[in-house]
């Protein structure tokens, strides 16, 4: 199966501050690589698929790219709202596998 | 509008199965495949499987065969996750999700808890 490999565990940013996150697959998952967002007792929300193509209602400030094996999600002017853990998936291959999770919190 | 509404959390005994339930509306059921994920208390997330509402095709997570079964109803666009033999490490919120690229939507999630 396809390891999904995310980093930082932990991100500390500022609000009004950009954030990257990354995602390494431990081998090619050509663009089939989607981003969630996730807050504490709720459901993941898709954020990007495709790799770089933003869901329906996401706001512009999140951005996707990369392709092959290595992932980033950038945030370009975190908003209060953006801290959250964050995972990568890849569904090019079954089984589909998620990152560990990228906890993005205030610093 | 897409909603995907699961049943209420439910508590089960070692050994017991678990039956979770997703009732699909606001689109075409049979257009889209519904994807089972679950998440342990404070642990990332787990994919489970994959049902076509279509033909009803599935493709399960291998750690869970012989255990998990996933169906659909297309008469009620419900989708059904039955986990058997369960054991203290399933205790989880488990969620369905609409999948194409990705999955765009998701139900609220079912706490299964394990326990005697």
């Amino acid at each position: 199966e396809i390891v999904m490999t995310q980093s930082p565990a932990t991100l500390s940013v500022s609000p009004g501050e950009r954030a990257t996150l990354s995602c390494r697959a431990s081998q090619s998952v050509s663009s089939n690589l989607a981003w969630y967002q996730q807050k504490p007792g709720q459901a993941p929300r898709l954020l990007i698929y495709g790799a770089s193509t933003r869901a329906t209602g996401i706001p512009a400030r999140f951005s996707g790219s990369g392709s092959g094996t290595e992932f980033t999600l950038t945030i370009s002017s975190l908003q209060s709202e953006d801290f959250a853990v964050y995972y990568c998936q890849q569904y090019k291959n079954w089984p589909s596998t998620f990152g560990q999770g990228t906890k993005l919190e205030i610093k | 509008q897409v909603q995907l509404v699961q049943s209420g959390a439910e508590v089960k005994k070692p050994g017991a199965s678990v039956k979770v339930s997703c009732k699909a509306s606001g689109y075409s059921f049979t257009s889209y495949g519904i994807s089972w994920v679950r998440q342990a208390p404070g642990q990332g997330l787990e994919w489970m499987g994959w049902i076509s509402a279509y033909n009803g095709n599935t493709n399960y997570a291998q750690k869970l065969q012989g255990r998990v079964t996933m169906t659909t109803d297309t008469s009620t666009t419900t989708a059904y996750l039955e986990l058997g033999s369960l054991r203290s490490d399933d205790t989880a919120v488990y969620y369905c999700a609409r999948t194409y690229s990705g999955y765009d939507y998701w139900g609220q999630g079912t706490l299964v808890t394990v326990s005697s």
